[in-house]
């Protein structure tokens, strides 16, 4: 197990269409994360899974935005209907159950632009 | 709410001398984490040291040392015998600590670092 993996690592979108990224975890961690990360700011929560229940949602998740984890693997984030203000690196972690010391392990990212 | 606030938003260093970086945060918490990740230019963030709230004795990894102070609330980073590839984007964040689970990491706005030859 290589990591976490994230796809496409860049999406160029015309304003309005929909776009979808994935995240592969790590094998073993059962909880996932995605953050939204813009220009010159820290990564911002948006939801997080424990295997296949999404448990939290952030403000920022507005209803254009939704994320699945069908069997607890893998996970997509869809943006619908795009806006510039979108723009961003979407970043999501993976994490083992109570292994607290250990921290996230992110992955590289899907930079957003919406033009 | 829990905030994260890194003042310094650059700061440069030459090579093998020490750096340290400022992180404060607030908190009504008494049980949290808090952490240091480096984000270096297109690449991933890891993890490079962290704290437990509840442990009085500083966290150290290799180069890496931080001083917590709990009743301040504050957390620096220093970096000793600094290096080329230490230059990135550091990250303070903060977690909650809800009994064994996990909570959601807040960050600061970051530091970027700059070691010059």
């Amino acid at each position: 197990d290589t990591g976490v993996s994230q796809n496409p690592r860049h999406k160029i979108t015309k304003r309005g269409q929909n776009v979808t990224f994935r995240c592969d975890p790590i094998s073993e961690h059962n909880r996932l994360y995605w953050y939204r990360q813009t220009l010159g700011q820290g990564p911002e929560f948006l939801t997080y899974f424990q295997n296949e229940a999404q448990l939290e949602k952030s403000r920022l998740l507005s209803d254009r935005f939704s994320a699945e984890r069908p069997k607890g693997s893998f996970s997509t984030l869809e943006i619908q209907r795009t806006e510039q203000g979108d723009s961003a690196m979407y970043l999501c972690a993976s994490s083992k159950p109570g292994d607290i010391r250990g921290g996230y392990t992110f992955g590289s990212g899907t930079r957003l632009t919406v033009v | 709410a829990q905030t994260v606030t890194q003042s310094q938003p650059e700061m440069s260093v030459q090579e093998a001398e020490t750096v340290t970086l400022s992180c404060t945060y607030d908190t009504s918490e008494n049980n949290y984490y808090l952490f240091w990740y480096k984000q270096p230019p297109s690449r991933q963030m890891i993890l490079v040291i962290r704290q437990e709230a509840y442990k009085q004795q500083n966290a150290t990894e290799n180069r890496f040392s931080v001083n917590f102070q709990k009743a301040a609330k504050s957390f620096s980073l220093k970096i000793s015998d600094s290096q080329l590839g230490d230059t990135a984007m550091y990250f303070c964040a903060f977690m909650k600590h809800y009994g064994g689970s996990q909570g959601n990491l807040i960050f600061g706005k970051g530091t970027k670092l700059s070691v010059k030859p």
